[in-house]
């Protein structure tokens, strides 16, 4: 297993259509994060999963954005109507406790939406 | 409310000078303090963390310094070198294991 990896690693989208990211996290892994990176800011928390648990989600998840974790090993990020405000790098991250910290994430190489 | 701030958006440093990265906060809930790399077209990269109740962790050429009195940590990479350039974010974790990620520091290594 060589990390967490997401796909598409590009999506170009018109407003009002509908789009869906995947994530693979390391196999090992319980717990998934999704985090929104915009231009000049650090990645901000979407929510998180612990196996198929979605255990939190921040305000900053519409409800125009679901995420699921049906069998608690990939992770989709589905965004609906889609604005031209999110537009931004979706990035998906790893831990487990029984690796390590759950605070050392390991980060994917993200999903860069644009909405035109 | 930017719960962890670093005020330096970009660092110029001399090769093989010490670089060092600053870092605010303000939640004093935080447990773990991390610092993350960041090379363009690639996902954040865990570098090295410190526990609230340590004032310093060293890994190579990486120490992290907290001054939990002053709500402030640094990043310390000594000697710096090419491989170093990226952006670097400083980072908080609490209980409940979220990490709150500041807007990050572009670190330039100068040959």
């Amino acid at each position: 297993d060589t990390g967490v990896s997401q796909d598409p690693r590009h999506k170009i989208t018109k407003r009002g259509q509908n789009v869906t990211f995947r994530c693979d996290p390391i196999s090992e892994h319980n717990r998934l994060y999704w985090y929104r990176q915009t231009l000049g800011q650090g990645p901000e928390f979407l929510t998180y999963f612990q196996n198929e648990a979605q255990l939190e989600k921040s305000r900053l998840l519409s409800d125009r954005f679901s995420a699921e974790r049906p069998k608690g090993s990939f992770s989709t990020l589905e965004i609906q109507r889609t604005e031209q405000g999110d537009s931004a790098m979706y990035l998906c991250a790893s831990s487990s406790k029984r690796t390590g910290p759950t605070y050392e994430q390991y980060f994917g190489p993200g999903t860069r939406l644009t909405v035109t | 409310d930017q719960q962890v701030k670093q005020n330096s958006p970009s660092l110029s440093v001399q090769e093989g000078r010490i670089s060092i990265l600053n870092c605010d906060y303000t939640n004093s809930m935080f447990d773990y303090f991390l610092w993350y790399k960041k090379y363009p077209a690639e996902g954040p990269t865990f570098l090295i963390s410190i526990s609230s109740i340590k004032d310093k962790n060293e890994d190579g050429r990486f120490t992290v310094f907290l001054n939990k009195s002053a709500k402030h940590l640094s990043l310390h990479i000594v000697p710096s070198q090419p491989g170093d350039s990226a952006v670097y974010f400083c980072a908080a974790s609490g209980l409940d294991d979220k990490i709150i990620f500041g807007k990050g520091t572009r670190l330039h290594i100068l040959p």
